[in-house]
């Protein structure tokens, strides 16, 4: 069975500049997840998405950050402008269903750094 | 919002000894997860648990579910250096849009062949 897959893997940007980022959830898996892993922690979830519908988006800073799964597979997180404490690793995982860690399974992660 | 505190922040220990960390909540949980993240991987289900008081294996791994459902430990027997990570304990409730994991800041472990 095939991972969730992210990319790119790493990006460099300037502060002020836009990113996006991109996971192809396992197949099957209706739930989605973005993550945000600040260097020394845990991964934080930014946004959780059922199908094409978001579920949680309450940690989400909705003033910069953006996502969208439009077709209930594939998902965009953008950054518009981004500044340099958005420097992390951007986690995209995916589960069978909500609130199951049934199959719940992380990619490889995106590691942005903005100078 | 729920935290979990996650101890010892790091471990250097020898080969071959046994290692324990563990983690504790001010709030509840249904399930307790146990995760191992290598660099530049996303994390790795180790173990699972699900019910309060619950004690399980993974081969050199075990994990337990406090009866109060706001702890739980994760002990590595026999150490050996491909154990080296990071290891996340990792808190889920079931029911409503809850499906998000709520991490620990992790324990870092070097094992020294």
């Amino acid at each position: 069975e095939a991972g969730v897959a992210q990319s790119p893997r790493y990006k460099i940007i300037e502060k002020r500049q836009s990113v996006a980022f991109w996971c192809n959830p396992i197949s099957g898996h209706a739930t989605l997840y973005w993550y945000q892993q600040i260097l020394g922690q845990g991964p934080k979830l930014l946004i959780q998405f059922q199908n094409n519908g978001v579920v949680d988006d309450s940690q989400l800073p909705k003033d910069r950050f953006s996502a969208e799964r439009l077709k209930g597979v594939d998902s965009t997180l953008k950054i518009q402008p981004a500044k340099l404490e958005d420097s992390a690793v951007y986690l995209c995982a995916s589960s069978m269903r909500e609130g199951s860690v049934y199959g719940y399974t992380f990619g490889s992660g995106t590691r942005l750094t903005v100078v | 919002g729920q935290q979990l505190n996650q101890s010892p922040q790091s471990m250097f220990i020898q080969e071959g000894e046994d290692v324990s960390m563990n983690c504790t909540s001010s709030s509840i949980f249904n399930t307790w997860l146990w995760y191992k993240q290598e660099p530049g991987e996303g994390p790795v289900l180790l173990i699972a648990l699900y019910k309060a008081g619950e004690l399980t294996s993974n081969g050199r791994l075990t994990a337990q579910f406090g009866i109060t459902r706001k702890d739980s430990f994760l002990n590595i027997s026999a150490s050996i250096p491909s154990d080296v990570g990071i290891y996340f304990c990792a808190g889920l409730n079931y029911g409503g849009s809850q499906g998000n994991l709520i991490f620990g800041k992790g324990t870092k472990l070097s094992v020294k062949p």
